[in-house]
């Protein structure tokens, strides 16, 4: 998992301040799923992202949350108006190929939000 | 949707003692991950299970999938204290033998401290 790069490693916003968190998946990898662990919950998954294209997006709160994976450059998943229940663990993952019957997820070693 | 339960919540051993924890799903299991999480830090893979009664082993971890039961187990011999951590187990439900992608539903977890 040390190739899928997550920065920031922490972020401290202020509530309705911006929150931008990037994820850079595994040379090779077009394939980006974003997670959040809120503090005692399980991890749950937000979205998944192709390059310039959002396949699945049935976890991200419907308001404020966004996210994006270029042509060129990382992923980024943007929370507007940061709430203090927005303070969470986001993982990045990413994967080779969409067919993973034999294969894995790579995590990242996420981004720890602290809304103030 | 699909819900895994892991269990115990939290185990206390000492080093050289072995131990169990369970998964399981509301659901039938057609794929089944194990992941291993350290505080702070991201999600290492561990193992893959796919086939009813299927078992695989990494050095001193074996995780069987019982399809029947809907229950997973990994099992820990001779625990040491660099096994300390989260364990956590997902499931994709979308993988019944056919194609799937990144989109994991997670236990809450299971916390192993082993004093040595």
């Amino acid at each position: 998992n040390a190739g899928v790069m997550q920065n920031p490693r922490h972020l401290v916003r202020r509530r309705g301040q911006e929150a931008r968190l990037r994820c850079s998946p595994m040379k090779g990898h077009s394939h980006v799923y974003w997670y959040r662990q809120l503090p005692e919950e399980g991890l749950k998954f937000m979205v998944y992202l192709q390059k310039e294209n959002i396949i699945d997006e049935s976890g991200m709160p419907k308001e404020r949350f966004s996210a994006e994976f270029p042509k060129e450059g990382p992923s980024i998943l943007r929370i507007q108006q940061v709430v203090r229940g927005d303070s969470a663990a986001y993982f990045c993952a990413s994967s080779p190929i969409r067919i993973r019957q034999d294969g894995e997820l790579f995590f990242g070693e996420g981004s720890r939000l602290t809304v103030l | 949707s699909q819900e895994l339960e892991q269990s115990p919540q939290s185990l206390i051993v000492q080093e050289g003692k072995n131990l169990t924890i369970n998964c399981t799903s509301s659901k039938t299991l057609y794929g089944l991950y194990w992941y291993k999480q350290k505080y702070g830090e991201g999600l290492i893979f561990l193992m893959m299970l796919q086939k009813g009664g299927e078992e695989k082993s990494h050095e001193k971890i074996t995780a069987k999938l019982d399809e029947k039961k809907q229950q997973s187990s990994l099992h820990i011999t001779a625990s040491q204290p660099s096994h300390a951590g989260i364990y956590l187990c997902g499931a994709d439900p979308s993988n019944a033998g056919g194609t799937s992608y990144g989109k994991l539903t997670f236990g809450q977890g299971t916390i192993l401290t082993v004093h040595p």
